[in-house]
């Protein structure tokens, strides 16, 4: 059981480039979720699902998308890298919205766009 | 918008003293809080959570945190840290709309980076 996985752990991109974060978990959690952190500012809410083939926006969706086509995956792309989006960034899932269901994170992907 | 401030960046502290990090949000309904550590190179993890009931909760590693709804605090403390304690720690409420559900969403506070000398 290896919980939520995010590939890469570190990446450089250039600005304009575009890729995917990757996010995968094995625990059949219907609620998946992306953080992005940012020093001294904690963690700010990027898109979150509630199913396959739901998503939402959180608090900072700008340049960001998201796609949910299963119930494992919840892929975020980055179209149009800007320095701005210089973060470490946080996939989570939980099993439900119950306050009871805590969220599981995992280890984040360290982005730097130069 | 609802909002979590911890008051304290950085606390540096040694081994065996107490500690107590502020927390407090700005939210007027029914509030569910939680306190999240994230340990050098890891994942975030749940230390501690409120829903209802008994105002003092008590956590994982000797943690314990105490809601005072008047003060709209939550504030984390332990008796005698340790070594092991280093890390961030960091305040969540659920983001609650009205008519809705959360959807698990948590809003986060800043972050206290806890540094504990042996």
């Amino acid at each position: 059981n290896a919980g939520v996985t995010q590939t890469p752990k570190f990446r450089i991109l250039k600005i304009g480039q575009s890729m995917t974060l990757q996010c995968t978990q094995d625990m059949n959690h219907n609620y998946m979720y992306w953080y992005r952190q940012d020093p001294g500012m904690g963690l700010k809410l990027i898109y979150y699902s509630v199913g396959a083939g739901i998503t939402d926006k959180g608090e900072v969706p700008n340049g960001y998308n998201v796609s949910r086509s299963t119930t494992e995956d919840f892929p975020l792309r980055l179209e149009l890298a800007a320095p701005s989006q210089t973060s470490v960034y946080f996939c989570a899932s939980s099993y439900s919205y119950s306050y009871n269901s805590p969220l599981h994170f995992g280890n984040g992907t360290r982005l730097t766009v130069t | 918008a609802q909002s979590v401030s911890q008051h304290n960046h950085h606390v540096i502290l040694s081994e065996a003293a107490s500690l107590e990090l502020g927390c407090n949000y700005s939210y007027g309904g029914t509030v569910n809080l939680f306190w999240y550590v994230q340990y050098p190179g890891q994942h975030l993890q749940l230390l501690l959570k409120y829903f209802s009931g008994d105002p003092l909760v008590k956590g994982i590693k000797g943690f314990e945190a105490e809601f005072i709804k008047s003060k709209f605090s939550f504030n984390l403390r332990k008796p005698s840290v340790q070594w092991s304690d280093t890390a961030e720690y960091f305040c969540a409420v659920t983001c609650c709309h009205s008519g809705g559900t959360s959807y698990g969403k948590l809003t986060f506070g800043q972050g206290t980076i806890l540094t504990v000398h042996p």
